[in-house]
């Protein structure tokens, strides 16, 4: 069993719709981090959890320590959107990253 | 520069050559990072530098592999005696201070491929 699982590995969807991609962790942490990974390759940092609830524009992203489980969700999804959604979580002696395998988004118009 | 620069972009060697893959973070960031991304499978962790200390090998697949931070800025990753199982996408980050909940800034990557 990979320390950090995502689900689901692929996800196809209509412009507009509501998006959830989950991520459950077995390692204890002080944080979880959501990337996202473009066609290009860049990898850029979505947020930072701790604890509750973080927004950024239609971006929204939950922790549940007690059940270590946490989503991204987009709203009013875009094209735009797509790209590869990537939940990481610090090692327990460090700061280095563990990584979900990734979720494959596909948005189409 | 604003970001984490990695030089070079694209790299293809023949099999048994050695390698360096340069990563420059930014600047005033004291932690510093290597991953590697091989085709279809996802992140992994190679070695992590934290201010002065003894970095993080932990990640490093064989001995073949090593890695260097200078004036506690620039990186260098050396693969000695490339394998084809080297190609890959070689990812380095750098964050402020190298606490759990400060963010990673990630550079564009190299791209090893082996032939």
């Amino acid at each position: 069993k990979n320390e950090v699982e995502q689900s689901p590995q692929n996800l196809t969807a209509q412009e507009g719709e509501f998006i959830t991609i989950n991520c459950s962790y077995s390692v204890g942490i002080s944080a979880l981090h959501w990337l996202q990974q473009h066609p290009g390759g860049g990898i850029v940092s979505l947020f930072m959890l701790s604890s509750g609830k973080k927004k950024h524009g239609r971006l929204i992203a939950t922790i549940n320590i007690q059940e270590k489980h946490s989503s991204l969700h987009i709203t009013a999804s875009h094209p735009r959107d797509s790209a590869v959604y990537i939940c990481a979580v610090p090692h327990t002696s460090g700061s280095r990253l563990t990584f979900g395998e990734g979720t494959q988004l596909t948005v189409n118009p | 520069g604003a970001g984490v620069s990695q030089s070079p972009s694209n790299k293809v060697t023949e099999k048994g050559k050695d390698v360096e893959l340069r990563c420059d973070p930014i600047s005033g960031h004291t932690a510093l990072y290597w991953y590697r991304q091989s085709l279809g499978q996802g992140l992994e962790f190679l070695i992590y530098f934290q201010g002065n200390s003894a970095p993080d090998k932990s990640g490093l697949p064989s001995d073949r592999f090593s890695a260097e931070r200078t004036g506690g800025s620039v990186s260098t990753l050396t693969i000695q005696r490339t394998q084809q199982e080297d190609s890959a996408v070689y990812l380095c980050a750098s964050s402020l201070t190298g606490l759990r909940t400060d963010t990673q800034y990630f550079g564009p990557g190299t791209r090893l491929t082996v032939l």
